[in-house]
């Protein structure tokens, strides 16, 4: 069965610098999703994407935030200037369409220092 | 807006016994409702979910969960757990009209199954 892969499986980074979570979606899948679990929360939604561009977002999706689709296969999350807060495990998910269920992939661990 | 409720963090069992994991939701439109399971160091996998229909859904690997529009409930059971049930289990709700189908999750239940 086909899968959403995302690497690194675990990513260190020190605060303030740049860093890029990549992910794979299925490959006939139209709609894109993050979404971060900071560690002992709840699974909160950060970003969908549909068409080369954000459909919705949530207030913790700030300027330092972005997401792209570099190519037609990938789909990556940037966090500008990274904060000891933003330490938290990030799942991509994606979905063939609105009312199908979006598929996770097995999440990036996001580690702050 | 959603919202969903899950009252219990923790649920121990003794193998063989039978569950039943609590999920309440809020919403002022439609919703579709799903169970995810998150199996240690693992991703989300989607159990089972209700789009419409028979309000009795099942599931992977036994679960089975029942939607009651008047309670605004979608308990989640099993009658028999086995040691590889041990997970957290998330109850999730995407409203019907939106244009992102963003996920609303509870805050989850930590299943623990004792020999």
């Amino acid at each position: 069965e086909p899968e959403v892969t995302q690497t690194p499986s675990h990513q260190v980074t020190q605060m303030g610098q740049e860093v890029i979570l990549r992910c794979v979606p299925i490959s006939n899948h139209l709609y894109f999703y993050w979404y971060r679990q900071i560690l002992g929360q709840k699974v909160e939604f950060l970003v969908s994407f549909y068409n080369n561009e954000i459909s919705e977002k949530s207030e913790i999706f700030d300027d330092q935030f972005s997401v792209e689709r570099p190519d037609g296969s990938n789909f990556t999350l940037k966090i500008r200037s990274t904060k000891l807060e933003d330490s938290a495990m990030y799942f991509c998910a994606s979905s063939r369409d609105l009312n199908q269920p979006q598929h996770f992939g097995d999440g990036t661990r996001l580690s702050i220092l | 807006a959603q919202s969903v409720t899950q009252l219990d963090s923790q649920v121990p069992v003794f193998e063989e016994a039978p569950v039943e994991l609590r999920c309440n939701y809020s919403s002022s439109v439609s919703v579709y409702l799903f169970w995810y399971v998150q199996y240690p160091n693992q991703g989300l996998q989607l159990l089972l979910k209700y789009l419409s229909g028979s309000t009795l859904v099942k599931g992977i690997n036994g679960f089975e969960a029942e939607f009651n529009k008047s309670q605004t409930s979608f308990h989640l059971r099993k009658p028999s757990v086995h040691i590889s049930d041990t997970a957290e289990y998330f109850c999730a709700v995407t409203s019907r009209y939106s244009s992102a189908s963003k996920i609303i999750f509870g805050s989850g239940t930590r299943l623990s199954i004792r020999p």
